[in-house]
């Protein structure tokens, strides 16, 4: 299957501080990409869709200005949590997929985020 | 209620079990349907991939779709050590784009 590399896969910081986690697609090319947000035990919370070239599109109840999404070119995406706080620890992880519209994700690896 | 029900576990089976996980749904425009395995602190890896009602089969997994019942499952047959993990299904519409539904995910235990 297709490959996605997410960077870091842990990452600690101070809360106020800023934290940037990247997502990338190793073999191929990916116009949209997925953001989301796991508690333990919990499942997969879609927080934005990342669209190549263009404003990232949020579901509802996740703040825009805290968590932002940069699509850059078809291989990476970045999510930036700003003044990070202890309640954005969590397991953040992206998917992208080599084909629109088949529903046939392929996720990275995760990065999980602790903020003291 | 949720657009897709999963009994979150945990499901503990003997080496060499067969497994049933299941999730229902309740929106009939569903037409994709998937279940990826995570492992603990790792990210989905997809398991199987299917278009509408049916059966399709991989090695010792089946996965199975009733669209009638809003039903579908994953059978894992001569269950190992190493299946132990999380399942989640998901499931999408037509013209969603590439945007899933996930069920909340089925911790499974295999032991020895």
């Amino acid at each position: 299957g297709a490959v996605v590399s997410q960077h870091p896969s842990r990452v600690i910081c101070k809360s106020g501080t800023s934290v940037k986690i990247e997502c990338r697609s190793l073999d191929f090319q990916a116009t949209t990409m997925f953001w989301y947000r796991q508690f333990p035990k919990k499942s997969l919370m879609l927080m934005a869709t990342s669209n190549e070239g263009s404003k990232a599109t949020y579901e509802q109840g996740v703040e825009k200005d805290k968590f932002l999404i940069n699509h850059a070119s078809l291989t990476l995406s970045t999510l930036t949590v700003t003044s990070a706080h202890p309640e954005d620890s969590s397991f953040y992880i992206c998917s992208a997929s080599a084909q629109a519209n088949t529903g046939e994700l392929f996720f990275g690896e995760g990065s999980r985020l602790t903020v003291l | 209620q949720k657009e897709v029900e999963q009994d979150p576990g945990p499901l503990s089976v003997p080496e060499g079990a067969i497994v049933s996980l299941n999730c229902t749904y309740s929106n009939s425009a569903f037409q994709y349907f998937m279940w990826y395995r995570q492992y603990s602190r790792k990210g989905p890896e997809l398991l199987m991939y299917t278009y509408s009602s049916g059966n399709k089969e991989d090695g010792r997994f089946t996965a199975q779709v009733d669209k009638s019942s809003k039903y579908i499952s994953l059978f894992i047959r001569d269950s190992q050590p190493s299946d132990s993990a999380t399942y989640l299904c998901a499931m999408k519409i037509t013209g969603g784009g590439n945007k899933l539904t996930f069920g909340t995910g089925t911790q499974l235990k295999v032991e020895l």
